[in-house]
């Protein structure tokens, strides 16, 4: 059984538009993080959220952690083909020794 | 270059046989991680160290598998008896500090046969 369950697993959307993508557990989160991997190469870290209700931004992507640090989204404005990839959210558990990993959203932006 | 770097990218092998993979982390780093990710999913934890010593071995997949860092430094990956559900990608990963950021090799793709 997964911890972090993703929504949707996939999305094809137009370049332009704007999308949401959705992390969610029932198990609280010391952190999270969120990465984004290419085919064929390892994942890369985007940032980092730590305090509930806590929002960053990354140029067009903008990160919210949930306020009881269960769940958290990812909004991307204007996507652009660039952006085409698998969004991965990742959660630290007190205690814990490693990430949990959640079970991705694939992303294509079509020019 | 001083990123994760894994050997080899990619292992194609007959069921039955033992395959080894290897991580060099970045060099600072005390901690190694290794994940396996299956197609359509995220990275699965397997095993942790901090410097030489394995701090969590308990989700391996099963006494097939196997990690060792003898020196702290780079770290290693056996497989024996390998199945055809063994077929997965298997990521390295490398940090400061236990989940600050990981630093991700490209991984190394088997091919179970």
């Amino acid at each position: 059984t997964q911890l972090l369950e993703q929504s949707p697993q996939f999305l094809s959307i137009q370049e332009g538009e704007n999308l949401t993508v959705y992390c969610n557990s029932s198990s609280v989160f010391s952190s999270l993080q969120w990465y984004r991997q290419e085919p064929g190469e390892g994942p890369v870290l985007l940032v980092t959220v730590v305090t509930g209700g806590e929002v960053k931004k990354l140029k067009r992507l903008t990160f919210q952690f949930g306020d009881a640090r269960k769940d958290s989204s990812l909004h991307i404005t204007a996507a652009q083909p660039g952006d085409t990839g698998l969004y991965l959210c990742a959660g630290d558990q007190a205690g814990a020794n490693n990430l949990f990993f959640g079970t991705g959203t694939r992303l294509t932006v079509i020019p | 270059d001083t990123g994760v770097s894994q050997d080899p990218r990619h292992k194609i092998t007959k069921r039955g046989q033992n395959v080894t993979f290897r991580c060099d982390p970045i060099s600072e780093h005390n901690r190694l991680y290794w994940y396996r990710q299956t197609l359509g999913q995220g990275p699965e934890f397997l095993t942790y160290f901090q410097n030489e010593a394995q701090l969590e071995k308990s989700r391996l997949l099963s006494d097939r598998f196997s990690a060792e860092r003898p020196k702290g430094s780079f770290s290693t990956l056996e497989i024996q008896r390998t199945e055809q559900g063994d077929s997965a990608m298997y990521l390295c990963a490398s940090s400061f500090a236990t989940n600050e950021k990981l630093f991700f090799g490209s991984g190394t793709q088997l091919s179970v046969l």
